[in-house]
């Protein structure tokens, strides 16, 4: 099962916005709304920012928002803050035989 | 507050096991599946496996690459799931979170590193 893909790198200036995006296939991202987003910090367990799309758990920023569109899935975090430096991972349902995919991940920069 | 801590990981050679436990807290842990993931020094992270809740059937799903190897179970009086690994690979090294949930998983824990090596 193939990985999600994912940009490495994405950045933006404090207050600006930055989009993240997240391609699979209609195996996976395309045929289910089961794709969330997570938030790692170096050495830390990763956090739940986004779930089925685009829900936020709560407790989680309205700065963070999902979406998808065919194939490919996508994070904004608006209003970027310097506690959002991070890596963000997608992930997406994949069906009975592959369950779940990741994406390869993109560290966001805020510069 | 949920809670979850991993424990038992460690250093372990090539072809041995090791057994993962995942002791939950602050939620009815009977009520929902368990899922475990891992990831490996410096890469991404990798579904490894869950069990459902009993209500679900109590089954369990692995990824292609342990399946055979693995085995997730649950002690719901306990509140712990457990993570059984046999026939260890090097590839096996990596940090083994626990989390709580399928579709949505909200909760992780802190992770317990494993290493295979000889």
């Amino acid at each position: 099962q193939s990985a999600l893909t994912q940009p490495p790198s994405a950045s933006g200036s404090p207050g600006q916005s930055v989009t993240i995006s997240c391609t699979g296939t209609s195996s996976d991202v395309g045929g289910y709304n089961y794709v969330s987003w997570y938030q790692q910090h170096p050495g830390k367990a990763p956090k739940l920012m986004i779930y089925e799309v685009s829900k936020r758990p709560s407790g989680v920023p309205d700065r963070f928002s999902g979406s998808k569109s065919g194939n490919t899935a996508s994070l904004t975090v608006s209003g970027l803050q310097a506690e959002d430096e991070a890596d963000y991972y997608c992930s997406s349902y994949a069906g009975s035989n592959n369950f779940y995919v990741f994406g390869t991940g993109t560290k966001v920069t805020v510069l | 507050e949920v809670q979850l801590v991993e424990s038992g990981g460690g250093l372990v050679q090539p072809g041995r096991s090791l057994r993962l436990s995942c002791t939950a807290s602050g939620f009815t842990f009977g009520d929902y599946a368990m899922s475990w993931f891992r990831q490996a020094p410096g890469k991404g992270l990798e579904w490894v496996g869950f069990i459902r809740s009993k209500a679900y059937g109590g089954t369990t799903e692995y990824a292609a690459s342990v399946k055979g190897r693995f085995t997730i179970s649950r002690d719901d009086s306990k509140s712990i799931a457990y993570l059984q690994m046999n026939s260890l690979k090097t590839e096996d090294t990596a940090v083994y979170y626990c989390t709580r949930g399928l579709h949505r998983v909200d909760y992780w824990g802190q992770g317990t590193l494993v290493t295979v090596s000889s």
